[in-house]
């Protein structure tokens, strides 16, 4: 199995802050990256699919980009409702997710 | 607007089987795959297998395979997971979740019933 390293595993943040997180495959998975943000309590909801395109309804502020092995997900001006859960997930063999990375306020 | 709804919680005692429904609505049921995923409290998702609504074929994850069947009724717009065995490291919120997979797609898992949690105790 494909496994999938997030990191950090949290992190504290203002608002306003550029945030970046990274999620690394054992192997390479070329562009079949997806990630999620998780809210307590909720389902994960998909921002980002293929690497780098944003699922519609997902604010301009999140981007993602990397293929092969590393990844990343960066929120450019990070706001109060982005304080979440956030994980990577590939789809090149069978479904494996990363540990996740909370996003806290500072 | 496309739904996936789930039944609700469940609390079953070690050994026994649970069995969760997901009722979708919004889009054309045989047209998309569902899977379900799994998360244990403070862990990341955990994918176990995915059903054909068209034809019913399934494939499980090796962790499952034996103790997981997925089902479904296209009469109802309706999948079903039934999980056997159950053991306390079983205790979860359980999601049926749709996929897309045409061109342009990645795989990715674009709606999510609400969860179904399970808890195993004795």
């Amino acid at each position: 199995d494909i496994q999938m390293t997030q990191s950090p595993s949290s992190l504290s943040a203002s608002v306003g802050d550029r945030v970046t997180i990274t999620c690394r495959a054992s192997q390479s998975v070329s562009r079949y990256l997806n990630w999620y943000q998780q809210k307590a309590g909720n389902a994960p909801k998909l921002l980002i699919f293929g690497a780098s395109s944003l699922q519609g309804g997902v604010p301009s502020r999140f981007s993602g980009s990397g293929s092969g092995t590393d990844f990343t997900l960066t929120i450019s001006s990070l706001q109060r409702e982005d304080f979440a859960t956030y994980y990577c997930q590939q789809s090149y063999s069978t479904f494996t997710f990363g540990g996740g990375t909370k996003v806290e306020i500072k | 607007q496309v739904q996936l709804v789930q039944s609700g919680a469940e609390v079953k005692r070690p050994g026994a089987s649970v069995n969760i429904s997901c009722k979708t609505s919004g889009y054309t049921f045989t047209t998309y795959y569902l899977h379900w995923v799994r998360q244990v409290p403070g862990q990341g998702p955990e994918w176990m297998g995915e059903i054909s609504p068209s034809v019913g074929t399934t494939s499980y994850a090796q962790k499952f395979q034996g103790r997981v069947t997925m089902t479904r009724d296209t009469s109802t717009t309706t999948v079903y997971m039934a999980l056997s065995s159950l053991r306390a490291e079983d205790t979860a919120v359980y999601y049926c979740v749709r996929i897309l997979t045409g061109s342009g797609d990645t795989g990715q898992f674009d709606h999510w019933g609400q969860g179904t949690l399970v808890t195993v105790s004795s």
